[in-house]
């Protein structure tokens, strides 16, 4: 159980063009998922935090209006990325926190962006 | 901010050995959690310490855990070449269910 996918799992997209990226949760309910974006040979760096019916969270020097960040119902989010550029490039992985378990964090498998 | 650092960096040892890597953190947690990735793939879980806690253990898996000096050890005994990945620690503090992940140890067990 405890199983976080991610959609797609790479995708390559011209410059100015925009990419949507699915976090789901399969077999539990998330009100809070969390964005990481990670570059190679570096650690996770939190993008924002997602919280099921209202706005999402920033962290500082994250652009809100180009990370645009959905969280629709309790097993989906979405990052979409607008008007990407090649330095948008890297991994971005979603984790979900399982609601009433605040310990409990699940990782999607990440999904690989490449702009060229 | 990144608040975790964890040392070595990268760690290259023989198989049957046993690894042990570092962490440190700055601000009060409540609890820390082990992490491993295989390249360019997901994260797994590997165990949770709280700060009450001192020493757990999850089959070849020791963790430690010393809040007055604000870090945590890993160690994997008899070592794999399967644990080939990077390790990274990530802290909650004590404020929220965010993580703050340290900048990981890449390990490199040799057959």
């Amino acid at each position: 159980g405890a199983v976080v996918s991610q959609h797609p799992s790479w995708v390559i997209c011209k410059s100015g063009t925009s990419v949507k990226i699915e976090c789901r949760s399969l077999d539990f309910q998330a009100t809070t998922m969390f964005w990481y974006r990670q570059f190679p040979k570096q650690s996770l760096m939190l993008m924002a935090t997602s919280n099921e019916g209202s706005k999402a969270t920033y962290e500082q020097g994250v652009e809100k209006d180009k990370f645009l960040i959905n969280h629709a119902s309790l097993t989906l989010s979405t990052l979409t990325v607008t008007s990407a550029h090649p330095e948008d490039s890297s991994f971005y992985i979603c984790s979900a926190e399982r609601t009433g378990y605040s310990y409990e964090q699940y990782f999607g498998p990440g999904t690989r962006l490449t702009v060229t | 901010s990144q608040q975790g650092e964890e040392d070595p960096q990268a760690l290259s040892i023989q198989e049957g050995e046993n690894a042990t890597m570092n962490c440190s953190y700055k601000t009060s947690i409540n609890n820390l959690q082990w992490y491993r990735q295989n390249s360019g793939r997901g994260l797994v879980h590997l165990i949770l310490i709280r700060s009450n806690e001192r020493e757990k253990h999850s089959g070849r898996l020791r963790v430690t855990l010393d809040t007055s000096k604000k870090s945590s050890s890993l160690l994997i005994t008899a070592s794999r070449a399967a644990d080939t990945a990077s390790y990274f620690c990530a802290t909650e503090q004590t404020s929220g269910s965010r993580l703050t992940f340290g900048e990981g140890t890449q390990l490199t067990v040799n057959p």
